[in-house]
């Protein structure tokens, strides 16, 4: 099993939809969780961090469970400009802290 | 500016033939990593490295080597042994002293002719 599983999609969605992704963890000593985004040919980059008590930037949500090990991410009112890949990371504490990140789910917003 | 650089951003090279790919930071970052990325792929772990001359393999170490002498430089060689080496490759730092997000370097776009 994955440390970090992801639905790869794509997900194809129109304008203004509201879309949700999800992403599993299998280490229950995971200690902090961000989202990443990916645009095409490009580096990810930071997209925010995922709070214990969930965590709101403008129209996305991000949500943690970790009774049942997953977060979340919820994005409203998509624009064009959200198409990218959206990854997930954990990181957990090995004797020092080891970063993980997910294979990313591929967003396509279409008009 | 603090960040990190990976060098070069498109390398060519021929087939059976090493390569040596460069990632420097400055952000006094202990952690340091080097993840693959085919088209349409997500990341794949190759290597990592927490501490200065220590370093483990991630999940697709075979075919290439690393090294980490100075905390600053973790430079990625792609050998012959590397039966598919053509992807984008992406070097990545954290604080490891914390549990803090990972920064990326650019990419190196590799082409094996």
């Amino acid at each position: 099993r994955k440390e970090v599983e992801q639905d790869p999609g794509p997900f194809n969605v129109p304008e203004g939809a509201t879309v949700a992704f999800n992403c599993t963890y299998s280490n229950s000593a995971s200690q902090s969780f961000f989202w990443y985004r990916q645009d095409c040919r490009k580096e990810p980059k930071l997209l925010m961090s995922v709070y214990s008590s969930g965590n709101e930037d403008g129209r996305f949500t991000a949500q943690l469970n970790r009774a049942s090990q997953y977060i979340s991410l919820l994005i409203r009112d998509s624009k064009l400009s959200d198409s990218a890949t959206y990854l997930c990371v954990v990181i957990y504490n090995t004797g020092g802290f080891k970063t993980i990140f997910g294979a990313g789910t591929r967003l396509f917003v279409k008009a | 500016d603090g960040g990190i650089t990976q060098s070069p951003k498109y390398l060519f090279r021929k087939e059976g033939q090493n390569v040596t790919l460069s990632c420097e930071q400055n952000l006094n970052h202990d952690a340091m990593y080097w993840y693959r990325q085919d088209p349409g792929q997500g990341l794949r772990l190759i290597y990592y490295s927490q501490i200065v001359n220590d370093f483990q393999k991630g999940d697709i170490a075979e075919g290439y080597s690393v090294s980490r002498e100075k905390k600053e430089s973790f430079p990625l060689t792609v050998t012959s042994a590397q039966k598919n080496p053509t992807a984008f490759y992406l070097c990545a730092s954290s604080r490891d002293r914390d549990n803090t997000e990972a920064f990326f370097g650019q990419g190196t776009r590799l082409t094996v002719v």
